[in-house]
């Protein structure tokens, strides 16, 4: 059974903090791996990863996939208090199943 | 980027009723996705859609079923709502074809059944 482990399940850190995020996997054949993000409403799309050591980046938002060991971490730089969500991790594989998520991690950045 | 709308942000019913969740996707994309949210459970499944009138159970289909009449549409229906049953369901559609593909999310229905 495909697997998808975050940690940790909560954060709290002080606004100016650098935070990382980690996702683990276990599926057959991986395809992709996507972070979301979510605030009171919807998961927000921010990233897929498809490719090992290469990184995405949008702002101060960063993340890299590392296929060899079955994982990928999610960088916040300078947090705000805005950055306060559950960033949720999910995974992809290449047969005919749907993405699995794992359980996010709760971050609240406080001022 | 796809726009999935549910109908309703909040949702009180009995035990009982027979419930129907609503949500309609903007672009001309297949798949179509269903889940409940609760805490310390993370996302759960309930039944996807790949094309009109298909479906396919998640991983928790018991007490739901769905209907997709037309593309854009795709239906969240408890038969008999249960108390346990409370809970955030999130409908989502996929932005390309293929299941491991991005998905974008309606706002959410917070329902409650009394």
């Amino acid at each position: 059974e495909d697997k998808v482990v975050q940690s940790p399940l909560s954060l709290v850190v002080h606004e100016g903090d650098t935070v990382t995020l980690n996702c683990s996997y276990e599926v057959t054949n991986f395809r992709s791996l996507l972070w979301y993000k979510q605030e009171k409403k919807a998961p927000t799309f921010l990233f897929m990863l498809t490719s090992s050591g290469i990184e995405k980046k949008s702002g101060r938002l960063s993340s890299i996939l590392d296929k060899k060991e079955l994982f990928s971490i999610l960088n916040i730089t300078a947090t705000q208090t805005g950055d306060s969500a559950v960033y949720l991790c999910a995974v992809g594989d290449s047969g005919n199943t749907p993405l699995v998520f794992g359980k996010g991690t709760r971050l609240s950045v406080i001022a | 980027d796809v726009k999935v709308t549910q109908s309703s942000r909040y949702l009180v019913k009995r035990t009982g009723e027979k419930v129907f969740l609503e949500c309609v996707q903007d672009m001309d994309h297949e798949n179509m996705f269903w889940y409940r949210q609760d805490p310390g459970l993370g996302l759960r499944l309930i039944y996807f859609s790949y094309d009109v009138k298909m479906k396919e159970k998640g991983d928790i289909p018991e007490g739901y079923s769905v209907s997709r009449e037309k593309k854009e549409r795709f239906s969240l229906i408890l038969e008999s709502a249960s108390t346990n049953q409370t809970s955030m369901y999130l409908c989502a559609g996929g932005e390309r074809d293929g299941l491991n593909q991005p998905q974008h999310f309606g706002d959410g229905t917070r329902l409650s059944i009394l």
